[in-house]
């Protein structure tokens, strides 16, 4: 069964400096990995999406992520954090639940909470 | 982008009774709709599959009787808790496949329903 672990609960960081969340996957194929966005009391804004072709990944909010095969990795990256990126990011990995299935289903990490000092 | 919508996003109800919660997909038809659950700083765990006209699917552990399930028609699946205990208190979270994405693009989430059970 896949998995995935955010080894950081929670990051304090200043505004202005940089930012790399950590996301671990264990799953038997070909990964399809999400970032997510959890605002207080809000639901889920995808930030940006792997499932193919180049390992570097832009999203939204000048977000990236960087798939690692070989490490099982796919860390979110920002270079200079803003005060209203304080919020919970969520790593997630797809998978079918059957051959044949019309749809996947989200595995999610636990969460890592980002603070943001001004 | 596909825009979802929950109702209500907070209810408190009496231990016993039974509450429904409203997944609507306002822009587009969701053929696949989900539900998650999430626990205080926990993850989102997948409760059940939802497929238009079709009986959902439900997650190992999650209690069909308790937590009935209808997608009634492509815009709309509802999520009822019936005899709701202190237990059931949590945040729940549907999520919709927009067909027209294809079949690999991320799910859309609603905002969230916080249910107290008192």
């Amino acid at each position: 069964a896949q998995s995935v672990t955010q080894p950081d609960i929670h990051i304090t960081v200043s505004e202005g400096a940089s930012l790399e969340l950590r996301c671990n996957y264990s799953y038997g194929a070909t990964p399809y990995l999400f970032w997510y966005v959890q605002s207080p009391g809000q639901g889920l804004q995808l930030l940006l999406k792997y499932f193919s072709g180049d390992t570097l990944v832009q999203g939204i909010k000048g977000f990236e992520a960087e798939f690692k095969r070989s490490q099982s990795s796919f860390n979110l990256r920002k270079p200079s954090v803003h005060w209203s990126d304080a919020a919970e990011y969520f790593c997630a990995v797809a998978a079918f639940p059957y051959s044949g299935a019309g749809s996947y289903q989200l595995t999610f990490g636990k969460g890592t909470k980002l603070s943001v000092i001004p | 982008g596909a825009v979802v919508s929950q109702h209500p996003s907070w209810v408190i109800c009496k231990s016993g009774t039974s509450v429904k919660i409203e997944c609507r997909s306002l822009d587009f038809q969701a053929t696949t709709m989900f539900w998650y659950r999430q626990f205080p700083k926990q993850s989102l765990m997948l409760m059940a599959t939802s497929n238009e006209g079709s009986k959902a699917t439900y997650e190992q552990g999650v209690e069909k009787d308790k937590f009935l399930i209808n997608h009634a028609s492509l815009t709309l699946s509802t999520l009822t808790v019936t005899s709701a205990h202190p237990e059931d208190s949590s945040f729940y979270i549907c999520s919709a496949r927009d067909p027209r994405d294809g079949d690999l693009l991320g799910q859309y989430f609603g905002p969230g329903t916080r249910l107290t059970v008192t």
